[in-house]
């Protein structure tokens, strides 16, 4: 059982370029939800997913943008890299009710640096 | 959103019960409180959760008082696998999903 996949584990982007970071969950969840980590800080919720075509922004959502199109798919697009989006993204999976009344369950990480 | 507060470090031995605590202040009334975990470079994985008093599982106890504006988390006869950072979350039940996590508490256990 493979839980929640994220890809790439390490990427280095220029100021300005594009791209998406990838995240599938195999448990048949129906929130999903992504994070972003900073040195010093908790984990800040950047945007989630109650299900398939809906979506919500969270604490920090400008400069990024998603979309939900499957039940295991949840993608994180960045349009124009900045170096304040330098950071470790995290995916998590849970099922539906609320984010924070259920377990929710993380990828391993996508570590971003923007030069 | 409710803001927490936790204690950068602490340190402990091997054998030893040790016990983190949570400041959330405003916490409100549909929150819940969960303990997550983390080791280096990989995501933080659930520990615990509960609303109010006393909740025990087979790793942790989470202790919450009846005005709810702390919890402790319990880790008994700690070892070194669980030197980690340790989470606090106080999160919504309702509309919104509003959630904090805090800022991590990092545990050192030593022989």
């Amino acid at each position: 059982n493979a839980g929640v996949t994220q890809t790439p584990k390490f990427q280095v982007l220029k100021t300005g370029q594009s791209m998406t970071l990838q995240c599938a969950q195999d448990m048949n969840h129906e929130y999903m939800s992504w994070y972003r980590q900073d040195p010093g800080m908790g984990l800040r919720l950047i945007h989630y997913s109650v299900g398939a075509g809906i979506t919500d922004q969270g604490e920090v959502p400008n400069g990024y943008n998603v979309s939900r199109s499957t039940t295991e798919d949840f993608p994180l697009r960045l349009l124009s890299a900045a170096p304040s989006q330098t950071s470790v993204y995290f995916c998590a999976s849970s099922r539906g009710g609320g984010l924070a009344k259920n377990i929710q369950y993380f990828g391993a990480g996508t570590r971003l640096s923007v030069l | 959103l409710a803001k927490t507060t936790q204690p950068i470090s602490m340190d402990s031995y091997e054998g030893q019960e040790v016990n983190i605590t949570c400041s959330h202040n405003n916490i409100a009334t549909n929150d819940y409180i969960t303990w997550y975990q983390q080791f280096p470079s990989q995501g933080p994985r659930f520990i615990i959760q509960g609303y109010k008093t006393k909740v025990t599982n087979e790793v942790a106890s989470l202790f919450i008082p009846a005005d709810r504006k702390s919890s402790t988390l319990s880790l008994p006869r700690v070892s070194l696998s669980d030197t980690a950072v340790y989470y606090c979350l106080v999160g919504s039940t309702g509309g919104g999903n509003k959630l904090t996590f805090g800022t991590g508490t990092q545990l050192k256990v030593e022989l």
